[in-house]
């Protein structure tokens, strides 16, 4: 079965440290992955995605991610954080064969602080 | 773009009535999703379309949910009666599954509270 773990619940940040928000999957097949952000009362906002080629991807608002098949992760980093990137993370997985359906994980609290 | 469009963005309604919520999918896409989001149980997948025919509905909670899709522009999600376990919020979301996007593109949600 295709799964999405984000082990972590919240993380804090100092602004202007750099950020880290895990995500590990498993699948059958080649993975295709993503990362959503949710601010307070919004949709989630697609940020960027893994589907093949370079193993580090970069995407909307300064963040990127690191595939790596080994450890089957997708770790979400930004080198350094800002306050107004506060907000709930998700990590999600591509079902094969299903319409462009995603499993997401349960989601990551970011705070950054001053 | 536009990108999806929900409406309600509120309601507010008291249990037993039913609630009607709307989406309009970004132009193009051919993928609709309908998730449910609580605190207590996070993000859920209710039911997805692909053409407008209906593809999975095994999250559709119990039979007082219904979903439609009648053409490619318009999708609606009834809850009838309503009860105040319902309560949460209701995002629709698009993709395309003829391209090679992969992503989905999500609305702004209805907030639903059910007295």
């Amino acid at each position: 079965a295709q799964s999405v773990a984000q082990p972590e619940d919240q993380v804090n940040v100092a602004e202007g440290n750099p950020l880290t928000v895990k995500c590990t999957y498993s699948v059958s097949g080649n993975p295709y992955l993503f990362w959503y952000v949710q601010y307070p009362n919004r949709g989630l906002q697609f940020l960027l995605k893994y589907i093949t080629g370079d193993n580090l991807v970069k995407g909307s608002y300064g963040f990127e991610a690191e595939f790596n098949k080994s450890q089957t992760s997708f770790h979400l980093k930004k080198p350094s954080a800002l306050v107004s990137d506060s907000a709930l993370y998700f990590c999600a997985v591509r079902v094969s064969g299903g319409y462009n359906k995603l499993i997401f994980g349960a989601g990551t609290r970011l705070a950054v602080h001053p | 773009d536009a990108g999806v469009i929900q409406s309600p963005r509120h309601e507010v309604t008291e249990m037993g009535q039913e609630v009607t919520l709307r989406c309009k999918p970004i132009s193009g896409h051919n993928s609709l999703f309908w998730y449910r989001q609580t605190m207590m149980r996070g993000l859920e997948l209710l039911i997805y379309f692909n053409n407008n025919v209906p593809i999975d509905d095994s999250g559709m909670p119990e039979d007082r949910f219904s979903a439609k899709m009648p053409n490619a522009s318009f999708s609606t999600l009834k809850i009838q009666p309503s009860e105040p376990r319902d309560s949460a919020v209701y995002f629709c979301a698009s993709s395309s599954s003829g391209g090679a996007t992969w992503e989905q593109y999500f609305g702004p949600g209805t907030r639903l509270t059910v007295t």
